[in-house]
């Protein structure tokens, strides 16, 4: 969902459940995205990335799917383990690289034993 | 993998000082790089592209006179917040992409609070 004010949207869900974290982007124009994990007081980490010729790719436990018709990206996470709490971004770029990012709103997961 | 390091992780200054914070690719040399400012609970901004050998990009809205970056080398970008506010309290990171590679690598970031 859209973040309002200062407030992240938070995705709370049960140990071992799978998670699906979504991510509205803004550019038509975008060819090139990328899901990053950033814990608190940490820098962002690089999780998948998906382009645009593409609309579902596979890593180990996570699945990013791309829907261009509607400017829709989403993340899953398959068995949610408590270290997958943290604030996940999404984030778009022309000319696909992973300089020059426009980052989403991001979403806070909370992962609950 | 690739590492990136940024120096400090906190600061804090007073008001009207300046702060020079530091980004390094320790294994990799990087002729472009990114810094991102990050208010609590919210998104990261881009501020600027860091440019070895040549000026620096700004982003719209981005005062290049109050943050002064400068691309030393193929593995030092360095962003000073100059005449520091309250309002620049922030956490600002970097980014750096190999040479000729697509993935950017972050920064662990840096806390700045203005006093």
């Amino acid at each position: 969902g859209e973040s309002v004010g200062l407030h992240l949207p938070t995705l709370s869900v049960q140990e071992g459940d799978n998670s699906i974290i979504n991510c509205a982007y803004s550019n038509s124009a975008s060819d090139y995205f990328i899901w990053y994990k950033q814990e608190s007081g940490k820098g962002p980490q690089f999780i998948i990335d998906i382009r645009s010729n593409m609309d579902k790719r596979q890593g180990q436990r996570v699945t990013v799917l791309l829907n261009k018709t509607v400017k829709h990206l989403s993340l899953q996470i398959a068995a949610t383990q408590p270290g997958d709490s943290a604030v996940y971004f999404c984030a778009e770029n022309l000319g696909g690289s992973q300089g020059n990012l426009i980052f989403g709103k991001g979403t806070k997961l909370s992962v609950k034993p | 993998g690739a590492v990136v390091s940024q120096h400090p992780s906190r600061v804090i200054c007073k008001s009207g000082t300046s702060v020079k914070i530091e980004c390094r690719s320790l294994d990799f040399q990087a002729t472009t790089m990114f810094w991102y400012r990050q208010f609590p609970k919210q998104s990261l901004m881009l501020m600027a592209t860091s440019n070895e050998g040549s000026k620096a990009t700004y982003e719209q809205g981005v005062e290049k006179d109050k943050f002064l970056i400068n691309h030393a080398s193929l593995t030092l970008s360095t962003l000073t917040v100059t005449s520091a506010h309250p309002e620049d309290s922030s956490f600002y990171i970097c980014s750096a992409p190999k040479q000729g590679g697509t993935e950017a690598f972050f920064g662990q970031g840096t806390r700045l609070t203005v006093v």
